[in-house]
C-alpha cells in the first residue's frame, strides 16, 4: 500500500470550512484514496474514498487531483463534533490478495474546531 | 440498531493472565479484524478472520489468539505471553460483498495491565 503524508495538527473556526490535505506520490493506478476520523477513546469512523474523480457525501467531500498524487478532504461547515484525528489511507479497493482488507492507519491529522 | 459491540469497555489485568475481549456483529458481515492502538499512534492489524473457521495472523499476531466459530463473533484472547498488553483494542468488520473497503469499527476495549 502506498505511503501517506498528512500534516499533524490543524485549527478550524466553527462554521467555517476545515481542509484537511494528505500527500500520496507513490499512489498505483489500482490504489483508492480513503479518509476515516478517530473521536477521542472511540473506533475509527469512515468517511469518504475515491479513486480519481472527486467525491461527495453527506459527511464530506473528496477533491483529487489530476496526477493523484495528493488529495484534500473538506468538511464544508465544521462543528465542534467534527474535532477528532483524521486518517488517510491508501489502498486497493477489494479485499483480495495477500492483504486481505487490512487498512494501515498512519498518525493522521489532529483536527480541533473551536468556537 | 445494526452495528458490533465489543465488551468490556475497560478491563484491567493482572500480569500472567489471559484475557478474552469480547466482539460482536449483527452486519451479517464476513470478514472481521482485531486492530491495536497505542497513545498518539496509528492502528496495528493483529488478526484477521475472512470467513467462519478461518483466520489469518495480522502483523502484531505474537501473544495473541482468536477464534471464529461464529460469523457474529470473533473474540480475542490476550496471553500472558504478549509482553506488552496494555493498550486500546479495536474490532471492525467488513461485508464480503463490498467493492470498496469501508470497515465498520467497535467502540472498543482499554485493556490495562496493573
Amino acid at each position: 500500500d502506498a505511503k501517506t503524508t498528512q500534516p499533524p495538527s490543524m485549527d478550524c473556526a466553527e462554521g467555517r470550512a476545515a481542509n484537511l490535505p494528505c500527500n500520496h506520490s507513490t499512489i498505483s493506478g489500482n490504489e483508492y484514496v480513503y479518509w476515516y476520523r478517530q473521536i477521542h477513546s472511540q473506533g475509527p469512523q469512515y468517511i469518504i474514498h475515491g479513486l480519481k474523480n472527486n467525491e461527495t457525501n453527506e459527511m464530506a467531500s473528496l477533491i483529487i487531483t489530476e496526477d493523484r498524487k495528493s488529495s484534500t478532504l473538506i468538511l464544508p461547515h465544521a462543528t465542534l463534533r467534527d474535532t477528532a484525528v483524521y486518517y488517510c489511507i491508501v489502498r486497493v479497493s477489494n479485499a483480495g490478495g495477500t492483504s486481505y482488507g487490512k487498512l494501515t492507519f498512519g498518525q493522521g491529522t489532529i483536527l480541533t474546531v473551536h468556537p | 440498531d445494526g452495528g458490533i459491540t465489543q465488551s468490556p469497555k475497560y478491563l484491567f489485568r493482572k500480569e500472567g493472565q489471559n484475557v478474552t475481549l469480547s466482539c460482536e456483529q449483527n452486519l451479517n458481515h464476513d470478514a472481521m479484524y482485531w486492530y491495536r492502538q497505542d497513545p498518539g499512534q496509528g492502528l496495528r492489524l493483529i488478526y484477521y478472520s475472512q470467513i467462519v473457521n478461518d483466520f489469518q495472523k495480522g502483523d502484531i499476531a505474537e501473544g495473541y489468539s482468536v477464534s471464529r466459530e461464529k460469523k457474529e463473533s470473533f473474540p480475542l484472547t490476550v496471553t500472558s505471553a504478549q509482553k506488552n498488553p496494555t493498550a486500546f483494542y479495536l474490532c471492525a468488520s467488513r461485508s464480503g460483498l463490498a467493492n470498496y473497503n469501508e470497515q465498520f469499527f467497535g467502540p472498543g476495549t482499554r485493556l490495562t495491565v496493573l
